[in-house]
């Protein structure tokens, strides 16, 4: 089973910073089979990335994703309110299909 | 609007079988995967399995031995049953849909809780 780490574990930062989310492999991920999900409170996950860096439908360009191998990164230009929530990656590329933790992403 | 509707019971106890049904509206139900992933505080999200249009399954190992997943193409349903629940089976179960070229989950449904308590 591959497992995925995210880092940090929580992010304090203000609207209008940048925000850079880590997700770490223990074993190499084809980047076709990492995503990027976003979660609100009391909400599903939202899908944002699929293929590392396929920006989902409806998705601002203020997020993007890049990486390969086992180092995969997700990046918020320029915070908006509503961009303040949990985020998970997920690889598709071995069964069983796993999540990270979550990176907690809230208002400092 | 594509969309995920769940249904099932939300109050188990230890032992009995949790059951929940997902219907898929608004597009082919044809050439997905479709799965049910969970998530808890302690575990976070846990995929459990997937079917397709066809019945082909694909679980996880961890909870293999009591999941069954069941499609009835005639509906655009497919359910989810896990025998033998226990307090650790407490969670918010999600259905998803997995993209074509199976690359992630571009829709789900909008969750159902699940209690197992004595």
């Amino acid at each position: 089973e591959i497992v995925l780490t995210q880092s940090p574990g929580t992010l304090s930062l203000s609207p209008g910073e940048r925000a850079t989310l880590s997700c770490r492999a223990s074993q190499r991920v084809t980047s076709i089979y990492l995503a990027w999900y976003q979660q609100r409170p009391g909400q599903a996950p939202r899908l944002l990335f699929s293929g590392a860096s396929s920006r989902a439908t409806g998705i601002p360009d203020r997020f993007s994703g890049s990486g390969s191998g086992t180092d995969f990164t997700l990046t918020i230009s320029r915070l908006e309110p509503e961009d303040f929530a949990v985020y998970y990656c997920q690889q598709y590329g071995n069964s069983p299909y796993t999540f990270g933790q979550g990176t907690k992403l809230e208002i400092k | 609007q594509v969309q995920l509707q769940q249904w099932g019971a939300g109050l188990l106890k230890p032992s009995e079988t949790l059951s929940l049904t997902c219907a898929f509206y608004g597009g082919s139900f044809s050439g997905y995967y479709w799965s049910w992933i969970r998530q808890t505080p302690g575990k976070g999200l846990e995929w459990i399995g997937e079917i397709n249009h066809s019945g082909s399954t694909n679980k996880n190992p961890s909870l293999k031995s009591r999941v069954t997943i069941l499609v009835d193409m005639s509906k655009n349903q497919f359910s989810l049953n896990l025998s033998s629940v226990t307090a650790a089976d407490t969670a918010v179960y999600y259905c998803a849909r997995g993209t074509q070229t199976r690359v992630g989950f571009d829709i789900w449904g909008q969750g159902t809780m699940v209690t197992v308590s004595s």
